[in-house]
């Protein structure tokens, strides 16, 4: 089973919906980040959380809201979606060592949003 | 602004060696990774470099020169596996990481 699960692996909806993409780990890491990933562009942070207790925007967060259920689980929601947040999606997980810095990331989520 | 530049794409012949180059700009520095990205995958670890120099691990090392905002992958005895996506990453004062939009790199028989 992968370290970092992401769910679902790939979503086709319409526009003004309501999506949720579900993360869970069990790396035991206390970071946890949802990226969005379009053709041509690097890899972009939506947001960040360095514990339960802490969420943080990232350079994309307009659109999107995220939820810490837990140490494990990381969700990422969009409340009306829309056909530019069609993109792959992915979560990640650290242990915030700065001296490794390693990602861990999940197959991916696909959304497309009609 | 914060900026990271690497080749689009890049054409090598199994079993030679391809360098893959990194610029960036960013406000303040905590390091330069390097990740692979097979198509439809996730990207996966390759490299960290922190100090100027060389760091080789097994057919693959990775370069970094802090003074020219450089960096470089290189990859040795191409296999045909190692065709991927190479996201170059470095890490800026606030410990966030600016990604580039990667190099594909295509390898021939």
């Amino acid at each position: 089973d992968a370290d970092v699960t992401q769910t679902p692996r790939n979503r086709i909806t319409k526009t003004g919906k309501r999506i949720m993409l579900e993360c869970s780990q069990t790396k035991g890491h206390d970071r946890m980040y949802w990226y969005r990933q379009d053709p041509g562009l690097g890899l972009q942070l939506i947001y960040y959380s360095f514990d339960v207790k802490d969420i943080n925007k990232g350079e994309i967060s307009d659109g999107y809201s995220v939820s810490r259920q837990a140490q494990a689980k990381f969700s990422l929601s969009l409340e009306s979606a829309i056909p530019n947040q069609t993109a792959l999606y992915f979560c990640a997980t650290s242990d915030g060592q700065v001296d490794t810095g390693e990602l861990f990331f999940g197959e991916g989520s696909r959304l497309t949003v009609l | 602004g914060q900026n990271i530049d690497q080749p689009t794409e890049m054409t090598a012949t199994e079993g030679a060696i391809v360098q893959i180059n990194c610029t960036y700009q960013t406000s303040g520095f905590n390091g330069l990774f390097w990740y692979q990205q097979h198509a439809g995958e996730a990207p996966t670890f390759l490299s960290y470099n922190v100090l100027d120099g060389l760091e080789e691990k097994g057919r693959f090392s990775s370069f970094l020169s802090r003074s020219k905002g450089y960096s470089y992958l290189l990859l040795k005895e191409l296999q045909m596996k190692d065709s991927a996506s190479y996201l170059c990453a470095a890490m800026d004062s606030n410990y966030q990481l600016i990604w580039g939009a990667g190099t594909k790199l295509i390898i021939k028989p």
